[in-house]
């Protein structure tokens, strides 16, 4: 079954510093891969997505992500972070089935001055 | 309109009430879910609904009843909860089920607490 990995439980960045969020996937074929962020006590809005195509997909608020096959990647950055991206950050693979989304268990950015 | 709206935003209710959350979007989509969420965990689907018949129901205590009353609503409705089912519902929607392009929109979710 499809599924990511979302390797660290917390991250903490400077304000200002770059940012790497990781996931990895396990899939045979093209997975179809999406990055979510979730502010505390909100629902998820969606930063961006991979189907096919260009590898490095750009996304809302100064995100992208780049698909690595070699590697069964999907991490996601952004160059500068700001105290407002202070959030959990979940990947997530589409199922076979198409009904679900598979989610990692999350990320936890904290953003410090 | 691309947003997917949820009442309401908190709700708390004792063990032997009956209560109902309600889910709207108006984007056209024809698959819609309901998911559970605990804290500092990822969302669980429970139910999803594509044109607006039941599709997948993730074995779900019965206490949770789902209703899809027309393309654009979706109600789950609450009776007889455990306080082990206090958690952020939320609800989304997709343009469909059928294919892998399955981009789903939330909705900001209810809180619920049972007491």
């Amino acid at each position: 079954a499809q599924s990511v990995t979302q390797p660290d439980i917390h991250i903490t960045v400077s304000e200002g510093a770059s940012l790497e969020l990781r996931c990895n996937y396990s899939y045979g074929a093209t997975p179809y891969l999406f990055w979510y962020v979730q502010s505390p006590g909100q629902g998820l809005q969606l930063l961006l997505k991979y189907f096919s195509g260009d590898t490095l997909v750009q996304g809302i608020k100064g995100f992208e992500a780049e698909f690595k096959r070699s590697q069964s990647s999907f991490n996601l950055r952004k160059p500068s972070v700001h105290w407002s991206d202070a959030a959990e950050y979940f990947c997530a693979v589409a199922s076979n089935s198409g009904y679900a989304l598979n989610f990692g268990k999350g990320t936890s950015l904290l953003v410090t001055p | 309109d691309t947003e997917v709206t949820q009442t309401p935003k908190h709700l708390v209710m004792g063990m032997t009430n009956k209560k109902s959350l309600k889910c709207e979007q108006h984007m056209g989509h024809r698959a819609m879910y309901w998911y559970k969420q605990k804290a500092k965990k990822p969302p669980e689907l429970m139910f999803v609904y594509s044109y607006e018949k039941l599709s997948i129901n993730e074995s779900v205590p019965s206490r949770f009843s789902p209703e899809c009353p027309n393309s654009s609503l979706l109600n789950l409705h609450l009776h007889a909860l455990q306080p082990e089912d206090s958690a952020l519902y939320l609800c989304a929607s997709s343009p469909q089920t059928s294919s892998l392009y399955n981009e789903q929109f939330f909705g900001p979710g209810t809180r619920l607490t049972v007491l």
